[in-house]
């Protein structure tokens, strides 16, 4: 079945971008989701991109899709101390019904 | 549109019992699944039930369970509680995962068992 993976931890300074990595293994997964989760907080859904797309920008966000690599990137232009949080990487694994299946989670840490 | 709503927001019990958490999906979404989150283990898929029907199950022993009611809203059953079932139990709603459209979360009912 599918495994997502992250990096558990990032920090940067407030004004700089931030860029979270994420690795996928089955390239079936035709949708691959960004979710964000504050503390004490459900997971908010940021954006998400088809598989047949590289990129996708939405304002700050911008998802970048490498398909041959599985790799998934969000990167946060000008990150706030607002961005503080986890935030999730997903990918539907059709093997399994299309449920979703979640890396563990980078914790951003933005310092003033 | 009103979101994923979720009750109780936060429960205690003690081992042995049994708990029951509801989740009412955002209007018009047939499917809605739910998810358990622990420091340890992260966010693991319970079951996905879509039209009154269960057509997902991941691997959690038989005291979880769950049903669908008519009008979508979903309820989660724990029996013979365990120490190790605490954590935060997160429903989301989506017209049909099946089609990959995306889920939206509730914020959670944190179950803590003493």
């Amino acid at each position: 079945g599918e495994d997502v993976e992250q990096s558990l931890f990032l920090s940067v300074r407030e004004g700089d971008s931030s860029v979270i990595n994420c690795t996928y293994t089955d390239s079936s997964s035709t949708y691959l989701y960004w979710y964000k989760q504050e503390p004490g907080a459900g997971l908010q859904l940021l954006t998400y991109i088809f598989s047949n797309m590289d990129m996708k920008q939405d304002q700050r966000l911008t998802v970048l899709l490498n398909k041959k690599d599985k790799h998934l990137s969000l990167r946060i232009a000008d990150t706030q101390t607002g961005d503080s949080a986890i935030y999730f990487c997903a990918a539907i694994d059709y093997n399994q019904g299309g449920k979703l299946i979640f890396g563990q989670g980078t914790e951003l840490s933005v310092k003033p | 549109k009103a979101g994923v709503t979720q009750t109780p927001r936060y429960l205690i019990k003690t081992r042995g019992q049994q708990v029951t958490l509801s989740c009412s999906p955002i209007s018009g979404h047939r499917s809605v699944s739910w998810y358990q989150q622990t420091p340890g283990q992260g966010l693991q898929f319970l079951f996905e039930y879509f039209s009154e029907t269960q057509r997902n199950k991941g691997n959690f022993p038989g005291r979880f369970s769950g049903r669908q009611f008519s009008n979508s809203r979903s309820e989660m059953n724990v029996s013979t509680l365990e120490l190790g079932d605490s954590a935060l139990y997160l429903c989301a709603s989506s017209t049909d995962i099946s089609s990959g459209n995306e889920q939206f979360f509730g914020p959670g009912t944190r179950l803590t068992v003493l």
